[in-house]
């Protein structure tokens, strides 16, 4: 089955740095791939996808890196800001015919002003 | 624009209780519709998808049900709740089928259920 995991479960950066999320899968057949936000007591909001016929999409301080090679995905943010303190998860679809996604476990982010 | 609204945002609720957390979509038609849970350090665990009015699959074995009794409304209930229903809930929707390619799942902004 697949598996979908982050490589660091928290990350400390200093405002105005830039950060970077990873995500690996499993699943060869995995065509979709988003990244998600989620605040505290909040539901999860909707960053940037890209599919699998691309490798890199920017978004707005945000970029998507996708290596299907070896099944990885990372977001970078560019000039973190203490807004972007959040947990961070990617999702992946399952490659099956209902397009679902399986979602990762997240990555909490902290900005240090 | 689309919009997504769940509620209550939280809820407490005697174990042996029933259950009703209701979800709308305005802006959109002919959505789908998601329940996932939420529990602390894991990642969402699916729980029914509706692709229509009284379509409802269900992906885990639960004492919970789903219906959807209108295009943009998807609710999730109980008969009788059990403590390991306690969790965070989720409705979300996302553009019905079409094209090779997916689109994202929009989330509301959940309902924290305590079962005590």
């Amino acid at each position: 089955g697949e598996s979908v995991g982050l490589h660091l479960p928290t990350l400390s950066v200093q405002e105005g740095d830039n950060s970077i999320i990873n995500c690996a899968y499993s699943n060869s057949a995995s065509d979709y791939f988003i990244w998600y936000k989620q605040e505290s007591g909040k539901g999860p909001q909707f960053i940037i996808d890209i599919r699998s016929n691309m490798d890199k999409r920017q978004g707005q301080r945000v970029t998507v890196l996708l290596n299907k090679t070896v099944k990885h995905l990372s977001l970078q943010i560019a000039a973190t800001q203490p807004g972007d303190s959040a947990v961070y998860f990617c999702a992946v679809s399952d490659g099956g015919s209902q397009g679902n996604l399986i979602f990762g476990k997240g990555t909490k982010l902290s900005v240090k002003p | 624009s689309q919009t997504i609204h769940q509620w209550p945002a939280t809820l407490v609720q005697p174990v042996g209780s029933p259950l009703s957390l209701e979800c709308t979509v305005e802006g959109t038609s002919n959505p789908n519709l998601y329940w996932y849970r939420q529990a602390a350090g894991r990642g969402l665990q699916l729980l029914f998808y509706s692709v229509g009015i009284g379509q409802i699959s269900s992906e885990v074995p639960q004492n919970l049900s789903a219906s959807r009794p209108q295009d943009r409304q998807f609710i999730l209930s109980s008969k009788k709740l059990l403590l390991s229903d306690s969790g965070f809930y989720l409705c979300a929707w996302s553009v019905r089928g079409a094209s090779s390619y997916n689109s994202p799942l929009h989330f509301g902004n959940g309902t924290r259920l305590t079962v005590t």
